[in-house]
């Protein structure tokens, strides 16, 4: 099966640029993450999404963070303004099960850097 | 909410020789503890997990051993080899939340 892809690889904008970036889950799966790994660290969650409705987004920083995922496959992450603290991996993974027990697949990730 | 520590971050071994990394987490209620690998440029892979209902899983030079009582769990690689070089994530999860990640270590298998 096809992974999780991801676009673009990499990004440079200067702060307070806005940037999106673009994720297709495994086809079926019903859930889809975005995650945020800073330099160093591990994973973050930044928001999950079942099918296309919001499960948690308690940790995605809204005034600046948007997310969404219309019919529920394909879903597009924004920041709009840019910060230099956003620079980051940003990772989507899905999964079939729709829950932590089935694991995630991630895709490649997108490397944000703020300048 | 679950915090998840892992132990060491850097761990440097001579190839042949086995590897063992620690987690400890806090959530009482994580029942699946997922172990994922990544390579430089790429998004972690998972290589192995364990359910809270099993104490040890195996899967040819990798097992990862589970204790509830105490919280914490532990992926043993043996016969390293310089392919195994990476940085090693665990994570800890219960039913339909997300897993929470710890800090990685990066492993370095020295030929």
């Amino acid at each position: 099966e096809a992974g999780v892809a991801q676009s673009p690889r990499y990004k440079i904008i200067e702060k307070r640029q806005s940037v999106a970036f673009w994720c297709n889950p495994i086809s079926g799966h019903a859930t889809l993450y975005w995650y945020q790994q800073i330099l160093g660290q591990g994973p973050k969650l930044l928001i999950q999404f079942q099918n296309n409705g919001v499960v948690d987004d308690s940790q995605l920083p809204k005034d600046r963070f948007s997310a969404e995922r219309l019919k529920g496959v394909d879903s597009t992450l924004k920041i709009q303004p840019a910060k230099l603290e956003d620079s980051a991996v940003y990772l989507c993974a899905s999964s079939y099960l729709g829950t932590s027990q089935g694991g995630y697949t991630f895709g490649s990730g997108t490397r944000l850097t703020v300048v | 909410g679950e915090n998840v520590e892992q132990h060491p971050s850097t761990l440097s071994v001579q190839e042949g020789d086995s590897a063992v990394i620690k987690c400890t987490y806090s959530d009482s209620a994580s029942n699946y503890f997922p172990w994922y690998k990544q390579e430089l440029g790429k998004g972690p892979q998972l290589i192995i997990d364990i359910r809270s209902n099993v104490g040890e899983k195996k899967d040819q030079r990798i097992a990862v051993t589970l204790n509830k009582t105490a919280k914490h769990f532990s992926l043993h690689i043996t016969e390293t080899q310089p392919e195994d070089s990476a940085v090693y994530f665990c994570a800890a999860g219960a039913g339909s939340y997300q897993l929470t990640f710890g800090k990685g270590t990066k492993l370095s298998v020295i030929p």
